[in-house]
């Protein structure tokens, strides 16, 4: 089975231009997490989705930032504008919620910098 | 709110060297404590788990026992190999739907 699909696996940007980032969850799973991670902060949740519905975006740093999941099976994370300090690496996970298991299935990561 | 704390490395051990990495955690009930390794240019993956006190989790030769009295996940290996330099992170949940806090991850290298 396809794990969990990020695309792009990078992306360079200069400041003020719009990023999206796009995620594919495991087919079956109905709760999907976008992670920031940079050297500063480390792992940071920025927003969760269980059924589609984002339950969770407390971690969303600011308006610039906007998260959708229009159906089961894709997820966008987008910045507008993008400044360099959202530069990081952004991985999207999913997980089946009915099982409480605790075990996100993680994906590669997209790479932003932003010049 | 709920943390997670870690040691900071970067660690740095040779080959077959007995390994550590200390992990506590601040939480009210009763989490769920992970541990997840993610190795370079990956993303994270989930290494073991213990759902209760006193839990032990194991996965690959790695160890990890569920301390509620010192709010502890310490993470071992008897013997470590070049390929379990990573960086290793410890998470706890505690909400349904698998909502995990993680702590700041701890690197490891391994030398031959």
């Amino acid at each position: 089975d396809a794990g969990v699909i990020q695309s792009p696996r990078h992306e360079v940007t200069e400041m003020g231009q719009e990023v999206t980032l796009r995620c594919k969850p495991i087919s079956g799973h109905n709760s999907l997490f976008w992670y920031r991670q940079t050297m500063m902060r480390g792992l940071e949740l920025l927003i969760y989705f269980n059924n589609n519905v984002p339950i969770d975006d407390s971690g969303m740093p600011e308006d610039r930032f906007s998260a959708k999941m229009p159906n089961a099976s894709f997820s966008t994370l987008k910045i507008q504008p993008s400044e360099p300090r959202d530069s990081a690496v952004y991985f999207c996970a999913s997980s089946f919620s009915g099982r409480n298991t605790g075990e996100l299935f993680f994906g590669e990561g997209s790479r932003l910098t932003v010049l | 709110g709920d943390s997670v704390t870690q040691m900071e490395g970067p660690v740095t051990l040779s080959e077959e060297a007995f390994l550590t990495i200390n992990c506590t955690y601040t939480a009210t009930g009763y989490p769920s404590l992970f541990w997840y390794v993610q190795y370079p240019g990956e993303g994270l993956q989930l290494l073991l788990k213990a759902t209760k006190a006193d839990d032990k989790g194991s996965n690959k030769g790695f160890e990890a026992t569920y301390r509620k009295e010192t709010t502890s996940f310490h993470l071992e290996k008897g013997s470590v190999q070049v390929s379990d330099s990573a960086v290793y992170f410890c998470a706890l949940s505690k909400a349904a739907g698998n909502k995990l806090t993680f702590g700041g991850g701890t690197r490891v290298l391994v030398k031959p």
